[in-house]
């Protein structure tokens, strides 16, 4: 399976936007970019995905290298709702969906 | 959208005892679903994936005689944790596909095995 790194951790401040990276310098040609998020004792949550281009949703902005071998996810201004552990994941098309380590997000107010 | 329902939320067991763990899609069909494992500040682990009418297909290392697993219709699959012992306490997650790309969660279930 092609592999993600991420930062263990980052901070920020609270109404500031988050610029989360994503390095996957051996991503393959089918492989979607998708990125989720666990709050504390919760199951994880879809936050965004995509293929080749940036992407908007009302959650968040996906930045996407033009080499796609990183990503950057965006959080347009941070609230303390969204201090979880973010995901960045590949995924094969429709295939199973495997988790790394992912970044810690702390959100200061 | 789409929601993956968990039950129980939390269960604490004897060492030796099985524990049957539900994973519900409430709004559509799902023909596959996965189920997860996560210890305690670590990530979530791939343990099988369950598919409707056939047999589960479970990652490497683990067991398919502990970690039962039953994909009885469309919406339910559940996982039996047989013979459980304290190194099995952990937050189990599902979650199914509907279509998408987008793969969604159950709210977890935390078993301790006292």
């Amino acid at each position: 399976d092609a592999k993600t790194t991420q930062p263990n951790s980052m901070e920020s401040n609270e109404e500031e936007p988050v610029h989360l990276p994503c390095n996957h310098s051996t991503i393959s040609g089918t492989d979607y970019i998708h990125w989720y998020r666990q709050l504390p004792s919760q199951g994880p949550e879809y936050v965004i995905h995509g293929l080749t281009s940036n992407v908007n949703n009302r959650m968040a902005s996906l930045a996407i290298a033009e080499d796609r071998k990183s990503s950057t996810l965006i959080l347009h201004r941070a609230t303390l709702r969204d201090a979880a552990v973010y995901y960045c994941i590949l995924r094969d098309g429709f295939g199973d969906m495997r988790f790394g380590a992912g970044t810690r997000l702390t959100v200061k107010p | 959208g789409a929601v993956v329902s968990q039950h129980p939320s939390w269960v604490i067991c004897k060492s030796g005892t099985s524990v049957k763990i539900e994973c519900r899609s409430l709004d559509f069909q799902a023909t596959t679903m996965f189920w997860y494992r996560q210890f305690p500040k670590q990530s979530l682990m791939l343990m099988a994936t369950s598919n409707e009418g056939s047999k589960a297909t479970y990652e490497q290392g683990v067991e398919k005689d502990k970690f039962l697993i039953n994909h009885a219709s469309l919406t339910l699959s559940t996982l039996t944790v047989t013979s459980a012992h304290p190194e099995d306490s952990s937050f189990y997650i599902c979650s199914a596909f509907f279509g998408g790309h987008e793969q969604y969660f159950g709210p977890g279930t935390r078993l301790t095995v006292t």
